[in-house]
């Protein structure tokens, strides 16, 4: 079965320190893995994605990710938080051969002044 | 620029009402879904057309119904809503389901019911 687990629903960051959401998945097949981020009553914007090419990954706004197979994680980072960052941030993964996109329950990101 | 369009941004309806949400696209895709998202969750999955075939998930309330009537427009029926449905209704669309394909959101809908 196809999961998606984001270890922490909310994480407090100061601005200009580095961020970490972190994200480990279960899945049968090679899958397809996204980073999606959700402002207050907007709709999701795509951060970055990993379809089975570089393992790291460079997103939008400064984000990066590293598939790593063997931890099944793919992490998102950023070296210096900005207070704009401040979202909920979905994990989602997406295995080869079907229709189906698993979110994660999201991580809510707070940036402090 | 190509988008996903969702009209209208804010709705209001009363209880056992029906209500229609809109979704168009320019991106020319293959695929559409719907999402409900409640305060605080994860979108959940309603359904999702791949070109005219329409795939419903086991768990949507027969009250929910989707029409594609071309490739760009797809809506959101909702034939009698409850005060559980209150909720933001978000489109999706794909070139090509799962796998490779990459979702493209909408700004969403949200629905209050009064």
């Amino acid at each position: 079965a196809q999961s998606v687990t984001q270890l922490d629903s909310h994480v407090s960051v100061s601005e200009g320190t580095p961020v970490l959401l972190r994200c480990n998945y279960s899945s049968s097949y090679s899958p397809s893995l996204f980073w999606y981020v959700q402002h207050p009553n907007k709709g999701l914007q795509l951060l970055l994605k990993y379809t089975s090419a570089a393992t790291l990954v460079k997103g939008i706004n400064g984000f990066e990710a590293e598939f790593k197979k063997s931890e099944t994680s793919f992490h998102l980072t950023k070296p210096s938080a900005h207070m704009s960052d401040a979202a909920e941030y979905f994990c989602v993964v997406s295995p080869s051969g079907t229709y189906k996109y698993i979110f994660g329950t999201g991580t809510r990101l707070k940036v402090l002044a | 620029d190509a988008m996903v369009i969702q009209n209208p941004r804010y709705q209001v309806t009363q209880f056992g009402k029906p209500v229609t949400l809109s979704c168009s696209q320019t991106l020319n895709h293959n695929v559409m879904y719907w999402y409900q998202q409640k305060s605080s969750q994860a979108p959940k999955l309603l359904f999702h057309y791949y070109d005219k075939d329409f795939n419903n998930e086991a768990d949507t309330p027969d009250n929910f119904q989707s029409r594609r009537p071309n490739t760009s427009f797809c809506f959101l029926d909702i034939r009698s809503p409850g005060l559980g449905d209150a909720a933001m209704y978000l489109c999706a669309t794909s070139r090509d389901p799962g796998g490779l394909g990459t979702q493209y959101f909408g700004p969403g809908t949200r629905l209050t019911v009064l």
